[in-house]
């Protein structure tokens, strides 16, 4: 069945240094690429999407490239911060497509080290 | 304007008890959907419910069901539960279909069954 692999499970790196999360996809018809930030306590919120017809987007210290042919998409954050600490799904799904069932990867932990 | 809400936050159950969880939407939105959460599992997608039907449905064992009121608010219920249904329950919700962009998450009601 469909499935999305993301990689690495937790991620700590130094405060002001770059973070980087990878996930793959295996659905073709996937073509609308969110990735959602959990903070403690509380409901994934989304912090940028991207769409297959894009290969790269940004939004200040947050982007996120998309390779359509090798099925990869990527989140970086640029110098990190200590808010940026939480857990970071990709998640993959057909847009405007009822019969899409959205697939969520394994979540990333990401630690910042002050 | 008030976001999400899931009721109750936490509950502790037995091995084969029933229970069922309520979620209210952002005033407006006729989506609802329902997803598992667990560690090393990520999310995963339960249901969705749009204008009171079911729109869409994950692989998961019909102990797992679902409804959506008028009001577009959504209960979902778990029959004789099994200790691996222990989890974060989320619902998210949207103006439109799960499939037509941000999903708007609650704060989760955590289950645990003993």
């Amino acid at each position: 069945g469909e499935n999305v692999e993301q990689h690495p499970s937790t991620l700590s790196v130094q405060e002001g240094d770059s973070a980087v999360i990878k996930c793959t996809y295996s659905d073709s018809a996937s073509n609308y690429f969110p990735w959602y930030k959990q903070e403690l306590g509380k409901g994934p919120q989304l912090i940028i999407d991207i769409r297959s017809n894009v290969g790269e987007k940004k939004d200040q210290r947050i982007a996120v490239t998309l390779n359509k042919t090798a099925k990869h998409f990527s989140l970086h954050i640029t110098e990190t911060q200590p808010e940026d600490s939480a857990v970071y799904f990709c998640a993959a799904t057909g847009l405007y497509s009822s019969a899409s069932k959205i697939i969520f990867g394994s979540g990333t932990r990401l630690s910042i080290r002050p | 304007k008030a976001g999400v809400t899931q009721t109750p936050r936490y509950l502790i159950k037995t091995r084969g008890q029933q229970v069922t969880l309520s979620c209210s939407p952002i005033s407006g939105h006729r989506s609802v959907s329902w997803y598992q959460q667990t560690p090393g599992q990520g999310l995963q997608f339960l249901f969705e419910y749009f204008s009171e039907t079911q729109r869409n449905k994950g692989n998961f064992p019909g102990r797992f069901s679902g409804r959506q009121f008028s009001n577009s608010r959504s209960e979902m219920n778990v029959s004789t539960l099994e200790l691996g249904d222990s989890a974060l329950y989320l619902c998210a919700s949207s103006f439109g279909g799960a499939d037509t962009g941000e999903l708007f998450f609650g704060e989760g009601s955590r289950l645990t069954v003993l």
